[in-house]
C-alpha cells in the first residue's frame, strides 16, 4: 500500500542554518508528492508539490525534488528563519491521501 | 473570505456526552475530508465524502457519524464522547479525488476537542 516515512523530530536548528527534512515513499506507479506546513494554533497548508519524477516544488525558499529511483522527496532550505518554527509533513497522493508522522522544526534567533 | 471554516474552535465536554462539528467549504470542491490529529501530530485520516457519497471511512468507532448535507459542508457527529476522542479534529476539501495529478487538500484551522 500506500505510506510516507518521514524523520523523525524535533529539529532544532539557529538562524540561518541550512535545513533538510528527510522523506522517502511506497507506492504504486506515479504518487503525486507534497510538502505540508503546520504553523502553531493553526490547520495545515501546502507548502509544495511535485507531480511526476525529476520535478522540483519550491516555495518560500523551500525545495523538493521528486526523486523516482530512491523514492524520495527531501524538503531543503539554505537559510532557515524563526518564522520558519512549525511542524513540516510528507505526503503523498495515490487513489488516497497518505500523510507521513510529521516533523516538527524549531528555529532560534 | 476563508477558504474552509470549522465550528467550533474549541469544544470542553464530559465522557458519555454527544457533539457536533461542523465544516464548510467555499472553494467549490468536491470532496471533504475529517481527520484526528493526536498530542503527537500524527495525522489520521477518518473520513472522506465526494458528492455527499462517503468514500473512505477508515476504522473509525461507530460513534462517529458524518454527515454531508451538500458538497459545501461536512459535519462530524460524535457520539458517547471518550477520554480517548481528546485530538485536534480537522476537515479539509479539495477538487474531485478522480482527477489524480495535482491533487491538493486545503484545511480548517481545527477544532480542539477536550473530553473530561
Amino acid at each position: 500500500g500506500n505510506s510516507v516515512t518521514q524523520m523523525e523530530g524535533p529539529v532544532t536548528l539557529s538562524e540561518e542554518a541550512f535545513l533538510t527534512i528527510n522523506c522517502t515513499y511506497t507506492a504504486t506507479g506515479y504518487p503525486s508528492l507534497f510538502w505540508y506546513v503546520q504553523y502553531p494554533g493553526e490547520g495545515l497548508q501546502l507548502l509544495l508539490k511535485a507531480t511526476k519524477a525529476d520535478d522540483k516544488g519550491s516555495n518560500k525558499g523551500f525545495e523538493a525534488t521528486y526523486r523516482k529511483e530512491t523514492t524520495s522527496f527531501h524538503l531543503e532550505k539554505g537559510s532557515v528563519q524563526v518564522s520558519d518554527s512549525a511542524v513540516y509533513f510528507c505526503a503523498l497522493y495515490n487513489n488516497d491521501m497518505r500523510f507521513g508522522a510529521g516533523t516538527r522544526l524549531t528555529v532560534k534567533p | 473570505d476563508t477558504a474552509v471554516s470549522q465550528t467550533p474552535k474549541y469544544l470542553v465536554t464530559q465522557m458519555g456526552n454527544d457533539k457536533s462539528i461542523k465544516c464548510e467549504q467555499n472553494l467549490g470542491h468536491d470532496t471533504m475530508y475529517w481527520y484526528k490529529q493526536d498530542s503527537k501530530k500524527f495525522l489520521k485520516i477518518m473520513f472522506s465524502y465526494n458528492n455527499k457519497e462517503l468514500i473512505i471511512n477508515e476504522t473509525v468507532p461507530n460513534r462517529f457519524s458524518p454527515k454531508s448535507p451538500d458538497k459545501a459542508h461536512l459535519n462530524l457527529h460524535i457520539n458517547s464522547l471518550e477520554l480517548g476522542d481528546s485530538a485536534v479534529y480537522f476537515c479539509a476539501s479539495s477538487q474531485d479525488r478522480k482527477r489524480g495529478w495535482g491533487y491538493e487538500q486545503y484545511f480548517g484551522p481545527g477544532t480542539r476537542l477536550t473530553v473530561t
